[in-house]
């Protein structure tokens, strides 16, 4: 069954360093998103993105995060200077243009921010 | 007033029973439902869903959207120790919009 793929599945890094976070959507998927948790707090959502621009973001979302579609398969996001508080799981999403909004999350980038 | 509550619990029931899992929401223009299923640092899994009000089954799980009381529920029966977990209830306006996720319940199903 496909599936999306996260990478890396940890990452640690020093404040104020810029760090990517990569994933592959499900193949025949148009729609990508990104959301965070942070520890012990609910899925939020962060940045959508369709035929290669952002169609929505979140308040979260300011100048030093930004996404990228590079190729045919990868999705990215990308934090310039990293600050204590992004410590938090990443999930990648993609879904569908069947209809419906049924979304499938990645198993998630464990961001520790030092 | 939040816009998705969800009782966190944790909620233990005894293996085999029946599991109700409740949501209420705030905007009444949410068109789009699901339960997902969160396992401890994974991501969250797609387990149900429904478009507007109504029921759906799948297997043991069974998903009900009352848009009049602003009301959703995840039934489980026959509960098996693999269904511990966070239940995360999430809506969206529409299609291929934002997910916003209640909090998550979690649910122990003991031995």
């Amino acid at each position: 069954e496909p599936e999306v793929t996260q990478t890396p599945s940890h990452q640690v890094t020093q404040m104020g360093q810029e760090v990517i976070l990569r994933c592959v959507p499900i193949s025949n998927h148009l729609y990508f998103y990104w959301y965070r948790q942070i520890l012990g707090q609910k899925v939020e959502f962060l940045v959508s993105f369709y035929n290669n621009e952002i169609s929505e973001k979140s308040e979260i979302f300011d100048d030093q995060f930004s996404v990228e579609r590079p190729d045919g398969s990868n999705f990215t996001l990308k934090i310039r200077s990293t600050k204590l508080e992004d410590s938090a799981m990443y999930f990648c999403a993609s879904s569908p243009t069947s209809g419906s909004n049924e979304q499938f999350f990645g198993p998630g980038t464990r961001l520790t921010v030092l | 007033q939040k816009e998705v509550e969800q009782d966190p619990g944790p909620l233990s029931v005894p293996e085999g029973a029946i599991v109700s899992l409740n949501c209420t929401y705030s905007n009444s223009a949410f068109q789009y439902f699901m339960w997902y299923r969160q396992y401890s640092r994974k991501g969250p899994e797609l387990l149900m869903y429904t478009y507007s009000s109504g029921n759906k089954e799948d297997g043991r799980f069974t998903a009900q959207v009352d848009k009049s009381s602003k009301y959703i529920s995840l039934f489980i029966r026959d509960s098996q120790p693999s269904d511990s977990a966070t239940y995360l209830c999430a809506m969206s306006l529409y299609r291929d919009d934002k997910i916003i996720f209640g909090k998550g319940t979690r649910l122990h199903i003991l031995p």
